[in-house]
């Protein structure tokens, strides 16, 4: 059963145009999100998050939106940058739950 | 200065032999979790230790067995190597006041042949 997915695996775009990464989720639990981007041959590393008590998180080029009657978040990068280039991984938490769940990532690839 | 760190980053050995990573964290974080990523990409749970305490173990096969020395460490001791156990393996960890944002290690990516 998985509870965090993101349906595609793979986004490519074209530099200074926006990137739309998806990921939804099933557990109503769930009440903090988190984005994740991981180059290759490395560990993964935090960009942005969400609480459930929000829609919107915004942090320079990323933006994260939240639809909580959806179950969906998304992720939107603009302008795109070459050195976006990385797999991004959707991450879900619940308060006091002590993990977090992980999304099967996206490879987003920018193009100059 | 490396937040969290990983050895060995590659590691190739036969089945049935048993190995052991070690993870360090000098971020001073409470909690530290070992994840398996295999070849579907896909990062799945396996421990979750705070203060040295086991408070997470995710079905995964006693082969695994994970030594927390002290909240800095986690190291992770696979017994009997199997061909599945091949994968990227990540360490991680989080401020105990932190709401959810993990640091992970490089990686170390076990071969089993």
């Amino acid at each position: 059963d998985q509870q965090v997915k993101q349906n595609s695996p793979s986004l490519s775009v074209q530099e200074g145009r926006i990137s739309i990464l998806n990921c939804d989720y099933t557990n109503s639990m769930f009440d903090y999100f988190l984005w994740y981007k991981k180059y290759p041959a490395e560990g993964p590393t935090f960009l942005i998050s969400i609480s459930s008590i929000k829609d919107k998180n915004e942090d320079g080029r990323f933006t994260v939106f939240l639809n909580k009657s959806a179950k969906h978040l998304s992720l939107h990068i603009v302008p795109s940058q070459p050195g976006d280039s990385a797999v991004y991984f959707c991450a879900a938490s619940h308060t006091n739950a002590g993990k977090s769940t992980f999304g099967d990532g996206t490879t987003l690839t920018v193009k100059p | 200065d490396t937040a969290v760190s990983q050895t060995p980053k590659y590691l190739v050995t036969q089945m049935g032999n048993d190995k052991s990573i070690k993870c360090e964290q000098n971020l001073g974080h409470d909690t530290m979790y070992w994840y398996k990523q295999d070849s579907k990409k896909f990062l799945k749970i396996m421990f979750s230790y705070n203060n040295k305490e086991l408070i997470i173990n995710e079905t995964v096969p006693n082969r695994f067995s994970p030594k927390s020395p002290d909240k800095a460490h986690l190291n992770l001791h696979i017994n009997s190597l199997e061909l599945g156990d091949s994968a990227v393996y990540f360490c991680a960890s989080k401020s105990v006041e932190s709401t959810d944002t993990q640091y992970f290690g490089p990686g170390t990516r076990l071969t089993v042949l």
